[in-house]
């Protein structure tokens, strides 16, 4: 158990729709880290937060959007869904900052299926 | 941004002989070099890292070598078992952005 914690675990709607993922990082930790997980694209970088603050991005498409809130948990809201969009959803966690600082601790995933 | 490659896509090996797995990157900036496990069902899991003052690290059957002038690292895994088997990822950064992932190599220990 990596202490990430990640709701829901699965995830079925439609195209067009607006979902919201969930993560509650490791107790202490203060950055967070998305990132999308398709067959043929491996792990993807989406949106790092430090403290509630954005602090890097990566491949997050305009529809995508996130936020850290004061508590550190994070949500990570996808929007006019695609089929594309059809991936798993990893959420981790850290203690410091920069990418380049330590382990990171995934959580389990949420499992998207756009239908 | 930095890109990351990583080769073989899949890697089949008898249990008890070893398995290499290399990967590349671009940014001449990037300074640490992870190695992440994912288990079927589960998130990854770092295995082993590296920082680019270092050429080799070792830590019981796994060790990660770095060559910074060609950009390349690699894991190496000895005396397999079957437990090994997985998704290994190898990733970069240099600190401004979250770590780059190569595409993984879904290694098979063959009993």
């Amino acid at each position: 158990d990596s202490g990430v914690t990640q709701t829901p675990k699965h995830l079925i709607t439609a195209t067009g729709q607006r979902v919201t993922l969930r993560c509650s990082p490791r107790s202490g930790d203060l950055s967070v880290y998305w990132y999308q997980q398709s067959l043929d694209q491996g792990l993807q970088f989406l949106i790092q937060y430090y403290n509630g603050e954005e602090r890097a991005k990566g491949n997050i498409l305009e529809r995508f959007s996130a936020q850290q809130f004061p508590d550190l948990h994070s949500e990570l809201n996808l929007s006019s869904l695609e089929l594309g969009d059809s991936a798993l959803y990893f959420c981790a966690s850290s203690v410091a900052a920069g990418g380049n600082t330590g382990e990171l601790f995934f959580g389990e995933g949420s499992r998207l299926t756009v239908l | 941004g930095e890109n990351v490659e990583q080769h073989p896509s899949t890697l089949s090996v008898q249990e008890g002989d070893s398995a290499v797995i290399k990967c590349t990157y671009s940014d001449s900036a990037s300074n640490y070099f992870p190695w992440y496990k994912q288990e079927l069902g589960k998130g990854p899991q770092l295995i082993i890292d590296i920082r680019s003052n270092v050429g080799e690290k070792k830590d019981q059957r796994i060790a990660v070598t770095l060559n910074k002038t060609a950009k390349h690292f690699s894991l190496h895994i000895t005396e397999t078992q079957p437990e090994d088997s997985a998704v290994y990822f190898c990733a970069a950064s240099e600190g401004a952005d979250g770590l780059t992932f190569g595409k993984g190599t879904h290694l098979i220990i063959q009993p």
